[in-house]
């Protein structure tokens, strides 16, 4: 059964730094992994999505990495903004019609 | 350029009633997903819908039921309302095998239906 852990739960920091998320997955065989931004309340805004032959994705300020041997996705936010305070989801697809989702990073950027 | 749209964005309930979400894809998507969100807890699937058949099924209550209907948008049926049942409801479409900027079936989410059940 495929499972998707998420580090840190919450993150804050000040604005300008670079940071780190992390996305485990327990089953390797995925078809693509994609990285979601949730204001509080609203709905779920794609931001990358990696197949499973790629190594990473860019869009901006952000770029995300993805080891699907390891099992591991990365996302890496550039020079911070307190616009990007929010909840980042990560969620694979194996095939099934289905996302699995992780439990999401809070992160808040403060000026 | 388009998104799914759902309807309403907002619904309240009493315990024991029934509500009906719609789910309208993005234009020549062929493929719906519903997903489930309780507060603080990530999006949960409950089914899914290709060319208007269910295709997968999650932990979708019995007392919830879906369909696509031949304009591919879709309906999620929840009867006898609980407490439990209240929660942020998305809808997702996407086009297998199409590629968006290189991405195959990159789902696309619409702003979701909350549900409150009182």
């Amino acid at each position: 059964k495929q499972e998707v852990t998420q580090i840190p739960a919450a993150l804050s920091v000040p604005e300008g730094e670079n940071l780190v998320l992390n996305c485990s997955f327990t089953d390797s065989a995925i078809y693509n992994l994609q990285w979601f931004r949730q204001d509080p309340g609203k709905g779920l805004t794609s931001l990358l999505l990696i197949q499973s032959s790629q190594r990473e994705q860019t869009s901006g300020r952000l770029n995300a990495s993805l080891d699907k041997s390891s099992g591991r996705s990365t996302l890496y936010i550039a020079a911070s903004q307190p616009g990007d305070s929010a909840t980042y989801l990560c969620a694979v697809w194996g095939g099934y019609n289905k996302l699995i989702f992780g439990a999401g990073t809070r992160l808040a950027v403060h000026p | 350029a388009a998104g799914v749209i759902q309807s309403p964005r907002h619904l309240i309930k009493e315990k024991r009633e029934t509500a009906t979400l719609k789910c309208y894809p993005i234009p020549r998507h062929d493929t719906v997903y519903w997903y489930q969100q309780g507060p603080g807890q990530d999006p949960q699937f409950l089914i899914s819908f290709y060319e208007k058949m269910q295709s997968d099924k999650g932990s979708i209550p019995d007392r919830f039921s879906a369909q696509q209907f031949s304009d591919y948008h879709s309906e999620l049926n929840m009867s006898s309302l609980e407490l439990g049942d209240s929660a942020l409801y998305f809808c997702a479409s996407s086009r297998p095998g199409e590629t968006s900027g290189g991405a195959w079936n990159e789902q696309f989410f619409g702003p979701g239906t909350r549900l409150t059940v009182l």
